[in-house]
């Protein structure tokens, strides 16, 4: 059963540069997130989905852009890198029930030089 | 807003001791209550939620959770930790009708031989 799966899992890019990071999930959820994961600062919600086509900013939106053009994808958009974005980037989904969990990818680690 | 407080950003502890990881909450209204396990790269797992009904929740490894609305807490307990434990313990409060998690800042647990 692959879940949630995130690709690529490292990444190091240099300041300015541009990139997109994938999840995909195969649990036909309608609820998607990314996260960034801080040391001592556990995970914030940068954007999320609640169904195809549809996108709504978390609590650290600057810098970055999404879009959820099939249900099992969410693509996570850097356009010009900056090293505070270096971090540790998570994917999950669920099913938008609140009694039910959110599902996680294993992260793509990400370093801006 | 809500907002999950975790006091302790590490907890060392020997092998078969006893141990409680703290969680603490603030909301205004009914909320679910989750601890999620982080094992070294990898995503993170639900251990156990609470949504309702009795206020000790098990996990299937022998972790449990008691949720003291006085107290707004969620502390993690186990009664003798194993090393395979080690691991980063997040506590996360959503909403009873909405499907955002808000986590705490994490903690690490050590076990040691």
């Amino acid at each position: 059963n692959a879940g949630v799966t995130q690709t690529p899992k490292f990444r190091v890019l240099k300041t300015g540069q541009s990139m997109t990071l994938l999840c995909a999930q195969d649990m036909n959820h309608e609820y998607m997130y990314w996260y960034r994961q801080d040391p001592g600062m556990g995970l914030r919600l940068i954007h999320y989905s609640v169904g195809e086509g549809t996108t709504a900013k978390g609590e650290v939106p600057d810098g970055y852009n999404v879009s959820r053009l099939k249900k099992q994808n969410f693509l996570l958009g850097l356009e010009s890198a900056a090293p505070s974005q270096t971090s540790v980037y998570f994917c999950a989904s669920s099913t938008g029930q609140p009694r039910q969990p959110q599902h996680f990818g294993d992260g793509t680690r990400l370093s801006i030089l | 807003a809500q907002s999950v407080t975790q006091l302790d950003s590490q907890v060392p502890v020997f092998e078969e001791a006893p141990v409680e990881l703290r969680c603490n909450y603030s909301s205004s209204v009914s909320v679910y209550l989750f601890w999620y396990v982080q094992y070294p790269n990898q995503g993170l797992q639900l251990l156990l939620k609470y949504l309702s009904g009795s206020t000790l929740v098990e996990s299937i490894n022998g972790f449990e959770a008691e949720f003291n609305k006085s107290q707004t807490s969620f502390h993690l307990r186990k009664p003798s930790v194993h090393i395979s434990d080690t691991a980063e313990y997040f506590c996360a409060v959503s909403l009873s009708g909405f499907q955002k998690l808000v986590f705490g800042t994490g903690t690490r647990l050590l076990v040691s031989p």
